[in-house]
């Protein structure tokens, strides 16, 4: 059963601690983005990836960190640096990569992250 | 910096009835216009995208209309069933894609 999978579904977090979210697809796309979606806001681009070995920031990156060490896995890792952590974060892939968007994002079902 | 507007914010209509939901864009080298909808708890998907060499998509009852000297687009839902209800994104491409803020679509029995 081909499609992304995002881990956990639900986290918690105390303020200072840093905590990794988690992605992994199977349908051989070589792109994949992290989002975060707010309420009343559209989605908003934290990083991206293109190929293995190689991410670029999006509009919001400060306090996020991300690797691509697999075509497969794009671990998104929240920072205590990050002011406001308190999101619905969205893994997406696509199969394009002559430009960033080239076709159909699929999207994972998402992780809520709470900061208490 | 490049922005999509997405109105309205809140769209209530009667089943049956048609939604028309519009977008705004700023960067005029905006080349790609995807549609995606998200049911409530559930991921996005795409349901119809347009790319600017073309002024009209249409899939079943869905369609998305461009026009790319007023830099917006549109998407129009006939016969508006209660599955249709769920949270409707724009986005506009050169490179990088800008998302509108969402419609929330509500079908009324």
């Amino acid at each position: 059963d081909g499609g992304i999978t995002q881990s956990p579904k639900y986290l918690f977090r105390k303020e200072g601690q840093n905590v990794t979210l988690s992605c992994e697809q199977n349908l051989n796309h070589d792109a994949m983005y992290w989002y975060r979606q707010d309420p009343g806001q559209g989605l908003r681009l934290i990083y991206y990836s293109q190929i293995v070995n190689d991410f670029q920031k999006g509009d919001i990156a400060e306090g996020y960190s991300v690797s691509r060490e697999k075509k497969e896995s794009f671990p998104l890792t929240v920072t205590s640096a990050q002011k406001n952590p308190t999101a619905f974060y969205l893994c997406a892939s696509s199969f394009g990569t002559t430009g960033i968007y080239t076709g159909e994002l699929f999207f994972g079902e998402g992780s809520r992250l709470t900061v208490l | 910096g490049e922005n999509v507007e997405q109105h309205p914010s809140t769209l209530s209509v009667q089943e049956g009835d048609s939604a028309v939901i519009k977008c705004t864009y700023s960067d005029s080298a905006s080349n790609y216009f995807p549609w995606y909808k998200q049911e409530l708890g559930k991921r996005p998907q795409l349901i119809i995208d347009i790319r600017s060499n073309v002024g009209e998509k249409k899939d079943q009852r869905i369609a998305v209309t461009l026009n790319k000297t007023a830099k917006h687009f549109s998407l129009h839902i006939t016969e508006t069933q209660p599955e249709d209800s769920a949270v409707y994104f724009c986005a506009a491409s050169n490179y990088q894609l800008i998302w509108g803020a969402g419609t929330k679509l509500i079908i009324k029995p």
